[in-house]
């Protein structure tokens, strides 16, 4: 069974800082996916980046960046210098490959607040 | 381009009533999802549809039923709504590559008083 952890609940910073949330994933599979979203405060969920399981080079897009590890079975995100636009919840997800399983498993997502 | 389209958007039901949520998709996807969002629960899975003709069930199905007799539509019941029901209710479609992210609907918010 696949599983998503997000342990960090609720994180709260100033303007500026650096964060990381954090997401832990388990499966049994050696090919799946692994996805990041945002919901604002407006409800929708907005898609961030994929990753496959062979690709474990981080990627970097403008003040966001993923750090993707099978070792620790660990794919966090980063939000350089955080902006109070960036509040949001971050839900963190998990598929396995194509077929007739291919459920799409959520963590419980991260509220980040973001103080001026 | 709609995308996927949930309606309603909100509704109140009483206990005891029945209503169906319905999900239509215009990407031609073959696996489609409904899910349900409560305060620190994420997102949990109901039902899901890996195409047409085909449901299986998630990981909170009790109290719910699908059907998805359209490829482009994933309809949810609730045949007998509970207080417990109330939550928000998202759809969501992706094709049947998984690699591919999914894609979600605006949501609709269930109260059941």
């Amino acid at each position: 069974a696949q599983k998503v952890t997000q342990a960090q609940t609720e994180i709260s910073v100033v303007e500026k800082e650096d964060v990381t949330l954090d997401c832990v994933y388990e499966t049994r599979d050696t090919t799946y996916y692994l996805f990041w979203y945002k919901q604002p405060p407006s409800g929708e969920l907005v898609f961030l980046i994929r990753r496959n399981s062979f690709d474990e080079q981080n990627e970097i897009s403008g003040r966001y960046s993923w750090n993707f590890q099978k070792s620790t079975s660990s794919f966090n995100f980063t939000i350089t210098a955080s902006q109070v636009v960036d509040s949001a919840v971050y839900f963190c997800a998990l598929s396995e490959a194509n077929g007739a399983n291919s459920k799409l498993t959520f963590g419980k997502g991260i509220t980040l607040s973001v103080r001026p | 381009n709609a995308g996927v389209t949930q309606t309603p958007k909100f509704r109140v039901l009483k206990t005891g009533q029945s209503m169906t949520l319905l999900c239509a998709q215009d990407m031609n996807h073959e696996y489609m999802y409904w899910y349900r969002q409560d305060p620190g629960m994420g997102l949990r899975l109901i039902h899901y549809s890996v195409g047409e003709g085909t449901t299986a069930k998630g990981e909170v199905p009790d109290g719910y039923n699908v059907s998805r007799l359209k490829k482009q539509n994933f309809l949810l019941g609730l045949e007998s709504a509970a207080p417990s029901q109330t939550s928000v209710y998202f759809c969501a479609s992706r094709p049947w590559t998984g690699r591919t992210e999914a894609f979600f609907g605006q949501g609709t918010r269930l109260t059941v008083v």
